[in-house]
């Protein structure tokens, strides 16, 4: 277990839909980030928030969006789902500092039907 | 913005064999991690490189960094089915912003 939770594990919804994909981070990090991993475009960084605020923004659709709240989970709103949206999404988060780099989530599998 | 250059993107290596993975990076870092995924799986972190001339090793798998020439290196060494796996490089451009490398898929055959 790393420390970083993801909900739900698996999801499977149709296309138009939206989806709320939550992360609580590893205990102590500020920073939380959001990740899309598809077979064809690799791992594309989405966001980034540090204690409730938005750090930097990605690749990141307008369809797309996220939020940090105060107790530090954050959750990615995919909304007007497309049938390319179907991917592993993923968190990371880190505590700022250099010599950990990201810790990961297990990650959510959507799939978009 | 921070471009990151992994390669070969797909290796296919005999067991006992030993091999190296590059990765290149566009702009001044001193922050160069490497992670290994596996199939449908998380990312694990696998070293944390954070000077210039750093390595450090893990059983078969070492790592270097040489931030003049913008390169980090994962030196397989007798590599073994095991190590089959998906090899991220990741840099830190110093706003907290990582960028991964496209990943380098290792296939290790008996």
């Amino acid at each position: 277990d790393s420390g970083v939770t993801q909900t739900p594990k698996h999801l499977i919804t149709a296309t138009g839909q939206r989806v709320t994909l939550r992360c609580s981070p590893r205990s102590g990090d500020l920073s939380v980030y959001w990740y899309q991993q598809s077979l064809d475009q690799g791992l594309q960084f989405l966001i980034q928030y540090y204690n409730g605020e938005e750090r930097a923004k990605g690749n990141i659709l307008e369809r797309f969006s996220a939020q940090q709240f105060p107790d530090l989970h954050s959750e990615l709103n995919l909304s007007s789902l497309e049938l390319g949206d179907s991917a592993l999404y993923f968190c990371a988060s880190s505590n700022g500092g250099a010599g950990y780099g990201y810790t990961f989530g297990s990650g959510t599998r959507l799939t978009v039907v | 913005e921070l471009k990151v250059e992994q390669n070969p993107l797909f290796l296919s290596m005999q067991e006992g064999k030993n091999y190296t993975i590059y990765c290149n990076y566009s702009t001044t870092s001193d922050r160069l991690y490497w992670y290994r995924q596996d199939p449908g799986k998380s990312l694990e972190s696998l070293f944390v490189l954070l000077s210039n001339g750093a390595v450090k090793q893990e059983g078969r798998l070492m790592a270097s960094l040489d931030t003049k020439a913008r390169l980090s290196t994962l030196h397989i060494t007798a590599a073994v089915h095991d190590l089959s796996a998906t090899y991220f490089c990741a840099v830190d451009d110093r706003n907290n912003d990582m960028r991964f490398g496209a990943g380098t898929r290792l296939t290790v055959k008996p």
